[in-house]
């Protein structure tokens, strides 16, 4: 049973960067997508972007992301440490969520769900 | 954008009940994009339900998933509440911008 295990919580001030890590254990790190994902009261559940397996691109992972998000987030794997990571970039206090890693449960016709989730690592972004 | 609005926002019901949670996405979307979540206090987000009406891998078969005539309508059931069950929501589609999009969740509560 694959389990995924987040980096701690973080406070930081607006304006600087933040980077969330993930690392997977229990299953085939390589076969499978993974994606960003936070919840705040005020937004609700948001996708920030994902990355897929890397048997799907001969040129290693590449990463998609949500148009919202597309200039501030970056995501990336580490496929020898079975860790995916998450950086945001320029801070706002809106930015204040949970954020979660996940699985990407590919169930057909390019569709996808998230079926194992991490544990979910809260920012706070104050001054 | 596709918005996909849940309703009712809180459901107040008693163990052994029937629970019926909708899900209206504001325009059509294919039957294989729905999935639904459950979430409890403190916890991430579990999967229940996948391409509108297929559980997930250790889902009880007291959850279903179902589409109405229309492309815009989704429920999800559960047949008799178990104290378990109380939490909340969330339907999630994929394929319209954004790519993949959540409702603002169903509170289920005990009456």
């Amino acid at each position: 049973q694959e389990q995924l295990v987040q980096s701690g919580a973080e406070v930081k001030m607006p304006g600087s960067s933040l980077k969330v890590s993930c690392q997977a254990s229990g299953g085939t790190f390589g076969t499978y997508g993974f994606s960003w994902l936070r919840q705040s009261p005020g937004q609700g559940l948001e996708w920030l972007g994902r990355i897929i397996p890397i048997l799907q691109n001969s040129q290693g992972r590449s990463p998609t992301y949500a148009q919202r998000f597309q200039a501030r987030v970056t995501i990336s794997a580490d496929d020898d440490a079975s860790t995916v990571y998450m950086e945001m970039f320029s801070l706002i206090p809106e930015d204040t969520a949970v954020y979660y890693c996940a699985r990407d449960f590919e169930y057909g016709d390019n569709a996808v769900a998230f079926d194992v989730w991490g544990q979910g690592s809260m920012v706070t972004v104050s001054s | 954008d596709t918005v996909l609005t849940q309703s009712p926002g809180t459901l107040s019901l008693s163990p052994g009940e029937r629970a019926t949670l909708s899900c209206r996405a504001s325009q059509g979307l294919r039957s294989s994009h729905l999935a639904w979540y459950q979430q409890k206090p403190g916890q991430a987000p579990r999967l229940l339900i996948y391409a509108a009406s297929r559980r997930a891998t250790g889902i009880p078969d007291r959850f279903s998933g179902s589409r109405s005539g229309t492309d815009f309508t989704f429920t999800l059931t559960i047949s008799r509440l178990e104290p378990e069950d109380f939490a909340v929501y969330f339907c999630q589609q994929y394929g319209h911008s954004p790519l993949y999009a959540f409702g603002q969740g169903t509170k289920l509560e005990i009456k």
